[in-house]
């Protein structure tokens, strides 16, 4: 079972405005991820880590940026929201290699940007 | 072409039917297999998690992955109304960190 927590679950919010989705986890897991899905389509992903101050960018350009300062927390940020930025964002965290890394999401943060 | 390809659906089926969903992949270094449930406005929760060929069963779930043919199923036996939900496969090669995943499959049981 995992624990892994994600906040806002919805956020509406204006044009322009800075946004960071929170994401944290318990398990002590080093890798952590972002994922964008639309609904119904695809996930992909934008982000991940794979431990502290290390951050990488995903299959997917994405305007946000993230940090991983603690082990546990790798918020999400978008200086400048638009409205092309509306979607789902998943948080998701691994184990390592014994378990095939096996990756283990949040419940997701809707946003959506007017 | 996508790296792994699945059905998208919709697929609507009776209460107690057997359901079978299945990707397809191109990348025969895939070595790692998993499928995962997502209700709507959820995230995806792991189902299944099988490693090379063979199959797996885990009460009412069977995975099944036939590296030869580069194809993966997942069956329902005795389908339930709380089995609908969005199905995605995913998959990874040996030391890869990342999972490809398939688009899903969106599946209806109806009682």
């Amino acid at each position: 079972e995992a624990d892994i927590y994600q906040t806002p679950r919805y956020l509406v919010i204006g044009t322009g405005k800075k946004i960071t989705l929170e994401c944290s986890q318990t398990m002590g897991h080093d890798k952590m991820y972002w994922y964008q899905q639309d609904p119904g389509m695809e996930l992909h992903l934008i982000h991940y880590s794979y431990g502290v101050n290390s951050t990488e960018k995903g299959d997917l350009s994405s305007e946000s940026t993230v940090s991983r300062i603690r082990t546990e927390h790798f918020p999400l940020t978008l200086e400048s929201a638009r409205p092309s930025h509306t979607s789902q964002y998943l948080c998701a965290s691994s184990e390592g290699p014994a378990s095939g890394n096996t990756i283990y999401f949040g419940e997701g943060s809707w946003l959506t940007v007017v | 072409q996508k790296e792994v390809e699945q059905d998208p659906g919709p697929l609507s089926v009776p209460e107690g039917a057997i359901v079978s969903l299945n990707c397809t992949y191109s990348n025969s270094a895939f070595q790692y297999f998993m499928w995962y449930r997502q209700y709507s406005r959820k995230g995806p929760e792991l189902l299944m998690y099988t490693y090379s060929s063979g199959n797996k069963e885990d009460g009412r779930f069977t995975a099944q992955v036939d590296k030869s043919s580069k194809y993966i199923s997942l069956f329902i036996r005795d389908s339930q109304p709380s089995d609908s939900a969005t199905y995605l496969c995913a998959m990874r090669t040996q030391g890869a960190q990342k999972l490809v995943f398939g688009q899903g499959t969106r599946l209806t049981i109806n009682p």
